[in-house]
């Protein structure tokens, strides 16, 4: 089975601190994908990355950035966290144009 | 824009009974996932579905696709307690997994 794994489940970060969120996956997804999920709203798409060094922004990428310097990890940056980013993030790979059903379980931040 | 829309948001069900979530889309695509998440777990993949009429069944689960009504349904049946958790629909308007999510549905079965 792919794993996806995050490096945290639950993170405790001050307003104004550099976040740093870690994903890993281990079946050379070419894929990979950050999410933050908040109730009502679903999942929606921060950053993904298609390829090493690749990295194109998805429908909410303010106040994000993601670093990709090898396939297997993709990290998510929060450059000055605030308390609108308390959500829960999950990371996800895929490889190629395949169908995406790896998930991480989760980081739950909260900014305060 | 791609908007996709669920509903109902909340479901109670009996047990036993049947039910039919929704799952609307405002632009043609490709791929719709149907995922399944437990409280405080990741998201499990059901079904995709990759065409026009297509249906999938896995146990008490039956998810359809009508891309020309731009529609997709996931239909329980007999419902059980262990089907209690939440379930999201997913477009993918690209093959490249850029996932547009609906808001989910959080169904409880009581027995």
């Amino acid at each position: 089975d792919v794993k996806v794994t995050q490096s945290s489940r639950y993170l405790v970060k001050r307003t104004g601190e550099k976040v740093f969120l870690e994903c890993v996956q281990d079946m050379d997804h070419e894929n990979m994908f950050w999410y933050r999920q908040d109730p009502g709203l679903g999942l929606r798409l921060i950053y993904f990355s298609y390829d090493v060094k690749m990295k194109e922004k998805g429908d909410i990428p303010e106040g994000y950035s993601v670093s990709r310097e090898k396939k297997e990890r993709f990290s998510l940056i929060l450059e000055s966290a605030s308390t609108n980013q308390t959500s829960m993030y999950l990371c996800a790979s895929s490889l190629g144009q395949g169908v995406l059903d790896s998930f991480g379980s989760g980081t739950r931040l909260t900014v305060v | 824009e791609l908007k996709v829309e669920q509903n109902p948001l909340f479901l109670s069900m009996q047990e036993g009974k049947n039910y039919t979530i929704y799952c609307n889309y405002s632009t043609t695509s490709d791929r719709l996932y149907w995922y399944r998440q437990d409280p405080g777990k990741s998201l499990e993949s059901l079904f995709v579905l990759l065409s026009n009429g297509a249906v999938k069944q896995e146990g008490r689960l039956m998810a359809s696709l009508d891309t020309k009504a731009r529609l997709s349904t996931l239909h329980i049946t007999a419902a059980v307690h262990d089907l209690s958790a939440t379930y999201f629909c997913a477009v993918d308007m690209e093959y490249g997994n850029k996932l547009v999510f609906g808001a989910g549905t959080i169904l409880r079965v009581k027995s």
